[in-house]
């Protein structure tokens, strides 16, 4: 049974950059078959995928258009794990944020237990 | 990007009845598409991928339908456990894009 473990500080001050970290167990992140995620989700936005990483033959990641600019999602082999790192917030980043597997690049099949995130000073 | 909207926003039913969710995707994302649901203070759960495909350990009383543009998500024989929110999900391009959810209670 694949398990994702998020952590990270649940305040951010704006300006700042948001960081969080999801482990896995059950799964490899090194996969050829999954990909990781990073979704959010606001009451006034919804359910908002954020982006992705995963390895084919080298890796591999990408964004939605409104964050690009300033959004990376990293894998460490070593550790299991992957994070999100979001630069510059403002308030308008304060969400829940999940970590989910990506299986097949088809179908997210399991979360992260959601970490909430709020950007105030 | 491909919007999806999703209707009715909100239903209310009964222990047993069949309800019915409907998503309409912006383009034509042939069957890729998944449904979730989500309780108050939980991460979302899949239900269906591939517009149809049962996930496993799922009760079979969920059932989805549909490609192309417009589809269909049935609960039959509906429980209390079953309220929450629903969602559907496109994967046919990115960025991946979810609807607006449909809030059922009992």
């Amino acid at each position: 049974q694949v398990q994702l473990e998020q952590s990270g500080p649940g305040l951010v001050p704006p300006s700042q950059t948001l960081s969080l970290t999801c482990v896995i167990s059950g799964d490899i992140v090194s996969s050829n078959s999954a990909a990781w995620t990073w979704i959010r989700q606001s009451p006034t936005r919804g359910l908002e995928w954020l982006g992705r990483t995963y390895l084919r033959s080298k890796w591999r990641s990408d964004y939605a258009p409104f964050v690009e600019s300033r959004i990376s999602i990293e894998a460490d082999t070593a550790k299991n794990q992957f994070s999100l790192h979001l630069r510059s917030v403002t308030p308008d980043d304060t969400a829940v944020y999940y970590c989910a597997r990506d299986k097949r690049l088809r179908r997210h099949d399991f979360w992260g237990q959601g970490s909430l995130v709020i950007v105030s000073s | 990007d491909i919007q999806m909207t999703q209707s009715p926003p909100s239903l209310s039913a009964s222990v047993g009845d069949t309800i019915t969710i409907t998503c309409q995707a912006s383009q034509d994302i042939a069957s890729y598409l998944n449904w979730y649901h989500q309780k108050p203070g939980k991460a979302p759960n899949l239900l269906i991928y591939d517009a149809s495909s049962l996930q496993t350990g799922v009760p079979s009383r969920f059932i989805g339908s549909g490609s192309g543009t417009d589809f269909v998500f049935t609960i039959t024989n509906l429980q209390p456990e079953d309220v929450g929110t629903y969602y559907c999900h496109q994967f046919d391009s990115l960025p991946r894009t979810f609807g607006g959810g449909t809030v059922v209670d009992i």
